[in-house]
């Protein structure tokens, strides 16, 4: 069945340094992938959504790319800021059942330090 | 930012309770989906709508949930009889059928 991996449960880095959040899928059917972020006691809020293959998509400094070869669309930033504390899931958009509803990773918890 | 209204943010229940709670989508979103959110971050998708009929559920909700989204009226998801391990965070979406926008969710303890 689909699927998506989040191979880093915990990421820690130090302000300005770069970040890059993996993440992998596994379908069948036309990959919709997606990137959330939660803050503590809040919504999940979109950040990026996959456009075509090898296609890099951006919002806020954040920036993926879809890549069907490798099935990966990878979230990375160049420069973190303390703001940037948040977890972060990645989700497919599964069409499997009819019903598109999202996948999610299992997340993964970035903390950034002054 | 999203749109998504969710009453109430908190809910506190005893076991075998009814525990209901409801949701508001973004204006012109005909897709509603309901997920559940544990204690470890995991997301369960639980029901979706479009226009008020029920597209796909699973099968603990059809079991044990009841839902709906009349027109004109909020979304609710209501549990008949709360189990310990009902306690997470109730998230809704709506949905443009392209992207899913979520409310801040009811968090529902169970005692």
């Amino acid at each position: 069945g689909d699927s998506v991996t989040q191979t880093e449960g915990l990421v820690t880095l130090t302000k300005g340094l770069p970040v890059m959040l993996n993440c992998t899928y596994q379908t069948t059917y036309s990959p919709f992938l997606f990137w959330y972020v939660q803050h503590l006691n809040e919504a999940p809020k979109l950040l990026l959504k996959s456009s075509t293959d090898n296609k890099r998509t951006e919002h806020q400094g954040f920036y993926a790319t879809l890549h069907k070869s490798s099935s990966s669309f990878h979230l990375q930033k160049s420069s973190v800021q303390l703001s940037d504390s948040a977890l972060y899931f990645c989700a497919l958009r599964t069409a499997s059942s009819g019903s598109w509803q999202l996948i999610f990773g299992s997340g993964t918890q970035l903390t950034v330090m002054p | 930012n999203s749109k998504v209204i969710q009453t109430p943010r908190y809910l506190v229940k005893g076991q075998g309770q009814k525990a209901k709670m409801r949701c508001i989508p973004e204006k012109g979103h005909p897709v509603v989906f309901w997920y559940q959110q544990n204690k470890n971050n995991e997301f369960k998708f639980l029901i979706n709508f479009q226009n008020q009929e029920v597209l796909q559920q699973i099968d603990m909700t059809e079991k044990r949930f009841s839902a709906e989204c009349p027109s004109n009226s909020p979304c609710s998801l209501e549990i008949q009889s709360s189990e310990a391990g009902d306690s997470a965070l109730y998230l809704c979406a709506s949905s443009n059928r392209d992207e899913q926008y979520f409310g801040p969710g009811t968090r529902l303890t169970v005692l």
